[in-house]
């Protein structure tokens, strides 16, 4: 069946390292998105992706990193300049044709900071 | 003040109850949405909605474009029905309300 697909689903890093958490999707969409979400608070946008090789800055990109080498794959780096990591965070992709801005998420990684 | 403001923030209600979650917006949109986030943290979309009422099985979403506001019904909840309900606007890109989360007892 068509989704999409993140892991690992929880994960624990120790401060100063960096993380990647992994994102794919087989639903051909073109737009690819990482969210954040923290306690309280609606989802906010770290990077999107409309095209392979191309990707843009959300509200929050500071301390993160993103690559699109692939149509499916669009993994988030969360590096040691990024302050508060601990969050839960979500991939998600849509048609990009489409302008009412569906979205077909993942099921999220949990991570950690020790 | 965010632009998608969902109230309550925290709903518990007995099964077999009719519950209404709110979403107010402060801007324009070409769409709004609900989805549900299970305790998993996964999200679904429940409804996309430009204009008037939708409804599936026994959930009712509806939408006033003029008072910029929306509503998800959910008539006689059931305790599956626990879960992060999140109201998000589409103008020109996302914007998400904090989330309803709803606890029905049986």
């Amino acid at each position: 069946d068509g989704g999409i697909t993140q892991s690992p689903k929880y994960l624990f890093r120790k401060e100063g390292q960096n993380v990647t958490l992994s994102c794919e999707q087989n639903l051909n969409h073109d737009a690819m998105y990482w969210y954040r979400q923290d306690p309280g608070q609606g989802l906010r946008l770290i990077y999107y992706s409309q095209i392979v090789n191309d990707f843009q800055k959300g509200d929050i990109a500071e301390g993160y990193s993103v690559s699109r080498e692939k149509k499916e794959s669009f993994p988030l780096t969360v590096t040691s300049a990024q302050k508060n990591p601990t969050a839960f965070y979500l991939c998600a992709s849509s048609i990009l044709t489409a302008n009412t801005g569906e979205l077909f998420f993942g099921e999220g990684s949990r991570l950690t900071v020790l | 003040k965010n632009e998608v403001e969902q109230s309550p923030q925290n709903l518990t209600a007995q099964e077999g109850e009719f519950i209404t979650i709110n979403c107010s917006y402060s801007v324009g949109i070409s769409a709004l949405h609900w989805l549900q986030q299970h305790p998993g943290g996964g999200i679904v979309s429940l409804f996309m909605l430009s204009s008037g009422k939708k409804k599936h099985g026994r959930l009712i979403a509806t939408i006033n474009i003029q008072e910029k506001h929306s509503s998800l019904h959910i008539t006689a909840s059931h305790p599956r029905d626990s879960a992060v309900y999140i109201c998000a606007v589409n103008n020109n890109d996302m914007r998400f309300g904090a989330g309803t989360r709803l606890t029905v007892k049986p």
